[in-house]
């Protein structure tokens, strides 16, 4: 079955230093989304992209879509401890409201 | 503002009971969902609703059933409690906004323990 895989599991960035998630699909995506969760609360919803190649920007966090449309990634310029949190991919099943997500990123950030 | 709401935060069950979990939404949304979270395996479907009274199997129904009586609300019953189903539990609705965008409302989630 379609499966979506994130990496790495676990980042630990000193504040101010970049970081990076990628998630990689096993299927062609229609579309991909990005979810934050902060500890202890639920995912909430951040971006999604639909066209191959596309680039969207929120202040510092910076989201891709692959080409081929199998992978994206999010990358936080100059983390701060407000980013602190694990990041999850999620892609649709073809033809479906039914989204796979991915197996999330979680980010600690040192002060 | 999109609301989505769960009947519990935390809840302890013994082996064996009938558990529901109630799920909420405000915004007159079609699709709804039901996950399980556990550490290290993310997010996992366990049924969703497309319509009233329409249901489908996500990735994980073993154990679980669902009702969609009114579109608003979403249960989820676990027939018969087991120790492995102990698990955050997540409900989420689907926006779709004017762009052609999706978005899954989630609700604050329900820590169920089973003893």
């Amino acid at each position: 079955g379609q499966q979506v895989m994130q990496i790495p599991q676990y980042q630990h960035v000193q504040e101010g230093e970049d970081f990076t998630t990628y998630c990689n699909s096993s299927t062609t995506l229609s579309n991909i989304q990005w979810y934050k969760q902060r500890p202890g609360g639920h995912p909430v919803f951040l971006i999604q992209l639909v066209k191959s190649g596309e680039v969207k920007k929120q202040k510092r966090l910076t989201f891709q879509f692959g080409e081929a449309k199998k992978n994206s990634s999010l990358h936080i310029t100059a983390t701060q401890t407000t980013d602190v949190g694990t990041y999850f991919c999620a892609g649709p099943t073809s033809g479906t409201y039914k989204y796979i997500f991915g197996t999330g990123t979680r980010l600690k950030v040192l002060a | 503002d999109v609301k989505v709401t769960q009947s519990s935060r935390y809840l302890v069950k013994r082996t064996g009971e009938k558990v529901f979990l109630e799920c909420v939404q405000d915004m007159d949304h079609e699709n709804m969902f039901w996950y399980r979270q556990d550490p290290g395996l993310g997010l996992r479907l366990i049924y969703f609703s497309y319509d009233v009274k329409m249901k489908e199997k996500g990735d994980i129904p073993e154990g679980y059933s669902v009702s969609r009586e009114k579109k608003e609300r979403f249960s989820l019953i676990l027939e018969s409690a087991s120790t492995n189903q102990t698990s955050m539990y997540l409900c989420a609705s689907l926006r779709r906004t004017r762009h052609s965008s999706y978005e899954q409302y989630f609700g604050p989630g329900t820590r169920l323990t089973v003893t």
